[in-house]
């Protein structure tokens, strides 16, 4: 497809289960984000990806979150033993990196994959 | 925490009203960008402004950025119901992007 595709759109779990939350970037993007969005607030910045550069891991709020991104395209978040503080709408954006390296700003996001964790 | 600020948190406007929203932050930028939420889906891109321009117009978009006071606004002009959104700025320094909290934007027609 030509945008960000995350699945699943929403997922409901109980407390101290594991779940896993995909997404597929741009064609292209070498960059990639993962930001949460509790309800009513701005988006908390998880980890970002960049090509093939050590991933800036300063958001993730615990070490039950891990990310990886497989051959530079799609990215998997990970939470482990997941408690209610946890639910909220992951969102996943990707841009384009220009060849000298820099961001070129504009991010295109996912439409959300929503946690419930009861 | 480096997150930036909106002012209001909420707007409420008529038809054919202009809607302005502003936007603080704490840190040196490469560039500050406006986002849009429809309630329940992600965001979208609206204008992007560098920290070496002061004003860009994108349609009925104005932004502003004041470097020295570490500030941009958003303009809005001649506002329609489907402009109902909240409205995100968000200040990019090399990588990551720091979004603030937004500002809920009601348009009635």
């Amino acid at each position: 497809g030509a945008g960000v595709s995350q699945s699943p759109s929403n997922k409901v779990t109980e407390k101290g289960k594991d779940v896993e939350l995909r997404c597929d970037p741009i064609s292209g993007h070498t960059a990639l984000y993962w930001y949460r969005q509790s309800l009513g607030q701005g988006l908390e910045f998880l980890i970002y990806f960049q090509g093939n550069s050590a991933p800036d891991k300063s958001g993730l709020p615990s070490d039950r979150f891990s990310a990886e991104r497989t051959g530079g395209s799609v990215s998997t978040l990970t939470i482990q033993r997941t408690q209610q503080e946890d639910s909220a709408v992951y969102l996943c954006a990707s841009s384009l990196v220009t060849s000298g390296g820099t961001n070129t700003g504009e991010l295109f996001f996912g439409e959300g994959s929503r946690l419930t964790v009861l | 925490s480096q997150q930036g600020e909106e002012d209001p948190q909420a707007l409420s406007i008529q038809e054919g009203e202009n809607a302005t929203m502003n936007c603080s932050y704490k840190t040196s930028i490469n560039n500050l960008q406006w986002y849009r939420q429809n309630s329940g889906r992600g965001l979208v891109h609206l204008i992007l402004i560098r920290s070496n321009e002061r004003e860009k117009h994108s349609g009925r978009l104005r932004v502003t950025l004041d470097t020295s006071k570490k500030s941009s606004s958003l303009l809005i002009t001649a506002s329609r119901a489907a402009d109902t959104a909240s409205y995100f700025c968000a200040h990019s320094g090399y990588s990551t992007l720091t979004f603030g909290k937004g500002t809920m934007l009601l348009v009635s027609p």
